[in-house]
């Protein structure tokens, strides 16, 4: 089965350009989660979706972050207009959360290394 | 709020050697689930074991077992006959069972294992 497939996985762009980072969930899995890894913060939640509907957004730094989700196989963080502080190794994973009482693992994408100059 | 402390920045072994590696956490709920991710060089993040708050035995698999203490809201990972392979950095990480599904992650463990 194809893993949560994330890109690009490498993203160098200069300070005040728009950047969009992608991913697609495995298959069946209703709920998606966007995280940021940091040296300094390490791994936090931006965002995450269940059934495409943004359900706990308090981790978004800033009205320059925004995330989609049109469907249930493709959503989108953008970042805009992007800062050297924004550099850091963002994650996407996904889960079957069809009923909270089971313990459904997250299963991660391999990232997206963004680095703002 | 929740949060995961792991205490040891960086932990070493030596090949075929047991390491344990300590997570504790802080929390005022009575179910949830505690898991361990594994992230070598490659970056992927990768399910080491998970545990069920309300199961008192321990979970296992294969050279990896924990030590969950509820009481102490302590939870940490045993990895028996390391292999070079384990070398990786390790979290622990904290899931509500009725509110919110986002993991809480602790800053990580940076394991070696010497030749």
């Amino acid at each position: 089965d194809a893993g949560v497939i994330q890109s690009p996985r490498h993203e160098v762009t200069e300070m005040g350009q728009e950047v969009t980072l992608r991913c697609k969930p495995i298959s069946g899995h209703n709920s998606l989660f966007w995280y940021r890894q940091t040296m300094m913060r390490g791994l936090e939640l931006l965002i995450y979706f269940n059934n495409n509907v943004p359900i706990d957004d308090s981790g978004m730094p800033e009205d320059r972050f925004s995330a989609k989700m049109p469907n249930a196989s493709f959503s989108t963080l953008k970042i805009q207009p992007s800062e050297p502080r924004d550099s850091a190794v963002y994650f996407c994973a996904s889960s079957p959360s069809l009923n909270r009482q089971f313990n459904q693992p997250q299963h991660f994408g391999d990232g997206t290394r963004l680095s703002i100059l | 709020a929740q949060t995961v402390t792991q205490s040891q920045p960086e932990m070493s072994v030596q090949e075929a050697e047991t390491v344990t590696l300590s997570c504790t956490y802080d929390t005022s709920e009575s179910d949830y689930y505690l898991f361990w991710y594994k992230q070598p060089p490659s970056r992927q993040m990768i399910l080491v074991i998970r545990q069920e708050a309300y199961k008192q035995q321990n979970a296992t698999e294969n050279r990896f077992s924990v030590n969950f203490q509820k009481a102490a809201k302590s939870f940490s990972l045993k990895i028996s006959d390391s292999q070079l392979g384990d070398a990786a950095m390790y979290f622990c990480a904290y899931r509500s069972q009725g509110g919110s599904e986002k993991l809480v992650f602790g800053k990580g463990t940076k394991l070696t294992v010497n030749p």
